[in-house]
């Protein structure tokens, strides 16, 4: 069946230290985005990817880098200039021709 | 003023009820989504939506796009429908643009 997965589920980092979160589609969409949820809030969009090896930066980019070196793969890095990270994040995907949209599980990480 | 605003932001139903959540946007749009986001935190797709109205077992989503409004209607609601209800729309070059509302927290009681 076709979808995104996210891994890992949970994630615990000391501070100081990068984390890369992965998200991989098998659904042949071009666009993929990451969103970061914190509790009781919406959904803020931290980096987009419209085509391979080309990204763009969301509302919230600093302390996060991407790589989007392959159409499924779109992994997130939460570098240690990321000043409050403990959150929950969130992939997406979308196919420009049918529009339909699909979230991974997402992923909750937790700074100690 | 977001560009997307939903209401109400919490709503608690008796089971059988019928409910609305309402989306107002101010940007132009190629299509709106209508989520559907469990306690567990995964999100799925409900309906997308360009004009008119779809219909999907006891849900229904409207649009009207002249007043920028869509709303989501569950009909008969039950308890395993509660969620958190977030519209998003589709803006910019080839709909690439996504933008959400804040999301409604229905809560239905047995």
């Amino acid at each position: 069946d076709g979808g995104i997965t996210q891994s890992p589920k949970y994630l615990f980092r000391k501070e100081g230290q990068n984390v890369t979160l992965s998200c991989e589609q098998n659904l042949n969409h071009d666009a993929m985005y990451w969103y970061r949820q914190d509790p009781g809030q919406g959904l803020r969009l931290i980096y987009y990817s419209q085509i391979v090896n080309d990204f763009q930066k969301g509302d919230i980019a600093e302390g996060y880098s991407v790589s989007r070196e392959k159409k499924e793969s779109f992994p997130l890095t939460v570098t240690s200039a990321q000043k409050n990270p403990t959150a929950f994040y969130l992939c997406a995907s979308t196919g420009w021709g049918t529009g339909e949209l699909f979230f991974g599980e997402g992923s909750r990480l937790t700074v100690l | 003023k977001n560009e997307v605003e939903q209401s109400p932001q919490n709503l608690t139903a008796q089971e059988g009820e019928f409910i609305t959540i309402n989306c107002s946007y101010s940007v132009g749009i190629s299509a709106l989504h209508w989520l559907q986001q469990h306690p567990g935190g995964g999100i799925v797709s409900l309906f997308m939506l360009s004009s008119g109205k779809k219909k999907h077992g006891r849900l229904i989503a409207t649009i009207n796009i002249q007043e920028k409004h869509s709303s989501l209607h569950i009909t008969a609601s039950h308890p395993r429908d509660s969620a958190v209800y977030i519209c998003a729309v589709r803006s910019g070059t080839s709909g690439s643009r996504l933008t959400f509302g804040e999301g409604t927290q229905l809560t239905v009681n047995p």
